[in-house]
């Protein structure tokens, strides 16, 4: 089984400036996430994705980031303008519910290696 | 809202001794826990998860973790640490379908 596969892997851009993080999810995941995780600290879930439709997007600074998950497979992440503080790894991570929410493949996330951010 | 706290930034430990990681969480209702790993410029690895049944949930590379009602904790613990367990652990529960992370404790296994 192929895992979460995520581009690129790093990537430095001047503040102000536009990115974009591109995110394949395992084959068959229904659910993707985008996560946050800034040096030091745990990850925080940006937008959560049920195929196509987002479910949470709480958490997402809706002034400057962006996503989309179109066809409910691959999804893209962008940032326009960044700031220094959007200095961090951005994960991707898909899980599929199996057997219902006490299944056990339920709320399983498998991550991809992630892309790290460097805003100066 | 759900949360979970992770109360030591680093843990060290000598090769060959028992290892644990505290977790304690809040939440109301029933709690869905679990573990990751995370080694460097990797992403984050399932190690074990707690949903229902008996509270010592066994998982991945030898590592188990105990969940303890009364204490609201779920510490992670290996009963011989290896030099290659060195990484940054992850405790998260469940909130409505997505995960809700701790901020990390440093393993380090010195030989």
């Amino acid at each position: 089984e192929a895992g979460v596969a995520q581009s690129p892997r790093y990537k430095i851009i001047e503040k102000r400036q536009s990115v974009a993080f591109w995110c394949n999810p395992i084959s068959g995941h229904a659910t993707l996430y985008w996560y946050q995780q800034i040096l030091g600290q745990g990850p925080k879930l940006l937008i959560q994705f049920q195929n196509n439709g987002v479910v949470d997007d709480s958490q997402l600074p809706k002034d400057r980031f962006s996503a989309e998950r179109l066809k409910g497979v691959d999804s893209t992440l962008k940032i326009q303008p960044a700031k220094l503080e959007d200095s961090a790894v951005y994960l991707c991570a898909s899980s599929q519910i199996r057997g219902g929410p006490g299944g056990p493949g339920a709320n399983v996330l498998t991550f991809g290696a992630g892309s790290r951010l460097t805003v100066l | 809202a759900q949360s979970v706290a992770q109360p030591e930034d680093q843990v060290n430990v000598a090769e060959g001794n028992p290892l644990t990681v505290k977790c304690t969480y809040s939440v109301s209702g029933n709690p869905y826990l679990f573990w990751y790993v995370q080694y460097p410029n990797r992403g984050l690895q399932f190690l074990l998860k707690y949903i229902t049944g008996d509270n010592l949930v066994k998982g991945s590379y030898g590592f188990e973790a105990e969940f303890n009602k009364s204490q609201t904790s779920f510490h992670l613990k290996k009963p011989s640490a290896l030099v290659s367990d060195s990484a940054l652990y992850f405790c998260a529960v469940r909130e409505v379908g997505k995960l809700i992370f701790g901020q990390g404790t440093e393993l380090s296994v010195k030989p």
